[in-house]
């Protein structure tokens, strides 16, 4: 069975860090690629970060280039979220989610996803 | 620039059927989508891929009542026989490379 658990959200002032923590269980994890996501509160999804599964390919998006690092330890089974210089609008949930390869492309679309790990930003 | 676009909400009477749209921004009808499903507290789960052809494969242990198909920029996702289990928000979600991208949801109410 296929298992995502996130870890590491909690309660961060302004300006803070945080480390957030996805292991994962049930499939190949080496050969697959991973993605951040996540959800203010009462709001939709939205993508934040995708790692190959080698790690050569990182993207981010625009909302958090430069302030947060994806990177995974395929030896572990395990893939982290380096968040800092915290805002108030990165209050959410965070969910990791598993991305296939259609061959030596990657898929595009999410086949698993974790609960979420909550992460709150307030003074 | 790559948008979805879904109807806030919906509604449909329990065992009846519902038809839900994404839309694909302009010049983008060749784009496959997927379809999430979020129900009340949990994390999403990936519902099935809709590709441009109308073609679709579904998650793991996924129901025959979910279907998907395609009208040139318009991804639908059909559910028969609505079960209570149904009321949830639906998320379509596309790709290009380096970006990943999220219709805004609807909500699925069931009567």
């Amino acid at each position: 069975e296929v298992q995502l658990v996130e870890s590491g959200g909690g309660w961060v002032q302004p300006g803070g860090s945080l480390r957030l923590s996805c292991s994962a269980s049930g499939f190949s994890f080496s050969t697959s690629g991973m993605n951040w996501v996540r959800q203010a509160p009462g709001k939709g999804l939205e993508w934040i970060s995708y790692i190959s599964a080698g790690s050569a390919t990182i993207w981010y998006a625009d909302s958090v280039k430069g302030r947060f690092t994806i990177s995974r330890d395929n030896a572990k089974d395990s893939l982290s979220l380096q968040m800092n210089s915290l805002r108030a609008e990165d209050t959410a949930v965070y969910f990791c989610a598993r991305e296939t390869y259609d061959y030596s492309t990657p898929s595009g679309f999410f086949d698993y996803w974790g609960q979420g790990t909550l992460v709150t930003v307030s003074s | 620039q790559l948008v979805l676009t879904q109807s806030p909400s919906a509604s449909a009477s329990l065992g009846a059927s519902v038809k839900l749209t994404c839309t694909l921004s302009s010049g983008r009808n060749n784009h496959a989508i997927a379809w999430h499903q979020q129900q009340p507290e949990k994390g999403p789960r990936f519902l099935m891929k809709v590709n441009s052809d109308g073609s679709h494969s579904k998650g793991d242990g996924i129901p025959d009542r979910f279907s998907g198909s395609s009208s040139g920029a318009e991804r639908f996702l059909t559910i028969s026989s609505l079960q209570s289990e149904d009321e949830a928000d639906y998320f379509c979600q596309t790709w290009g490379t380096g970006i990943r991208v999220f219709g805004g949801g609807t909500k699925l109410t069931v009567l």
